[in-house]
This record gives C-alpha cells, structure tokens and sequence, in this order.
C-alpha cells in the first residue's frame, strides 16, 4: 500500500524557516517523480514543486523561487521541503504526493494527509 | 503561466447527471486530470489523461474533452460523490490546478 507522510509543519513567523518532510512507503521511491502541493485555508490547490527521480530537474511555482527548496533523499524514501523567508501567503496544507511524469504531462496519483504550514507573528 | 476555468459550483439532485467543465487554452494540447476532495482530506485522483479512470474509482466517473474545455461527468450521482473537485493540467516544467467546483448533492 502507498503512504505519504507528512511532517515539519507548524507556526512560524514571517521571514523565518520551515523544512517539511515527507516519508514514502509502499513503492519504489526512487523511480518517482515527487512533488509538493499547498492548499491555503478554504482556497484551492496550487502546485508547489516537482523533483525527478534522481533529483537532477527541479521546478518551482513563480511565488517560492529563490525561497523553496525541494529535496530527495532516496536512500530513506523521501521527500523535503526548505522553506525560507516565509511570508503569511504561504500559510497553507503541504501535501505531499507521488508524481506520474513525462515530457508532457504530469499528474498525482498518491497524496499524503498533509502538514499545516502557518506564518504569523 | 495559464489558467483553468471552472465554475464555482454545481448542485445536482440524486441519481442525476453532474457534468463540471474546465477551460483553457493549453487543454487542446495537453492533458487534464481530475481530483475529488472531501472536507478535512486529501485529493484523490479520479480521471486521468482527460478520460482515464484510476482503479478503484467507481464507473459512474468518466471524462471528456473538446477543444479549449474538458468535463467531468459523475452519472447517477450519490450523496457521497458531494465534495471539491479539481481540474489539473501540465507542461514540462509548470503544474496548473483550476480554482475548484463545489459539488453539491441536493
């Protein structure tokens, strides 16, 4: 059975830092793309990041460059997320979850349960 | 960057036919993908690659697609099909979501 695990979550205040985790079972982690997918309170879904499988592609949404980075660590089957110089936009559920990919299309099949990420002095 | 339209809500009666439309330029050329999510849960995927259906997900799910707009239709809808449901489309590099229509079952 897939599992995605959330973890790292919690209150933090502006401009600070947040590393999220995520621990992946069940599949064979290292032939996955993975990504981070946020959802602010009562809002909608918005793409944070993908990781190829070897780590060597990453790609951001234009509102975390230079402030998110995306990491993998396949050895222990997973997933991170730095945040740095967090902004109260950024308040959110981070979902993990388990990339289908190619040259042109790409989609979630597994999300974890999510970690809340709140910014606020 | 593009967008993905969809309306904000639809409300169905049981055992009728939900149908929620998503629009963008870009759907000719790629492919769209569909989420449910429920109050205090995560998505689940639901179509894929406009008109695939995941194992698991019950048969009254189905997609379509027809130029700029694709469609989710849920026939013989039920109580529990009420929830979010999301439009999602890719590039190579670029990750789209639509903004969400909420499902309502009367």
């Amino acid at each position: 059975e897939v599992q995605l695990v959330e973890s790292g979550g919690g209150l933090v205040q502006p401009g600070g830092s947040l590393r999220l985790s995520c621990a992946a079972s069940g599949f064979t982690f290292s032939s996955y793309w993975m990504s981070w997918v946020r959802q602010a309170p009562g809002k909608g879904l918005e793409w944070v990041a993908n990781i190829k499988q070897d780590g060597s592609e990453k790609y951001y949404v234009d509102s975390v460059k230079g402030r998110f980075t995306i990491s993998r660590d396949n050895a222990k089957n997973s997933l991170y997320l730095q945040m740095n110089s967090l902004r109260a936009e950024d308040t959110a559920v981070y979902y993990c979850a388990r990339g289908q990919y190619s040259s042109s299309w790409c989609y979630f099949d597994y999300w974890g349960q999510g970690t809340l990420v709140t910014v606020s002095s | 960057s593009y967008e993905l339209t969809q309306p904000p809500s639809v409300s169905v009666s049981p055992g009728q036919t939900a149908r929620i439309t998503c629009s963008g330029d870009a759907l000719p050329k790629q492919y769209a993908y569909w989420y449910q999510q429920k109050p205090g849960q995560a998505p689940v995927l639901v179509i894929y690659k406009d008109s695939e259906r995941p194992s698991g997900i019950p048969e009254r799910f189905s997609g379509s697609s027809s130029g700029t707009t694709v469609t989710l239709t849920i026939s013989g809808v039920q109580a529990e099909d009420e929830a979010d449901y999301y439009c999602q489309s890719a590039d190579s590099s670029e990750v789209v979501f639509g903004g969400g229509t909420k499902l309502t079952v009367l």
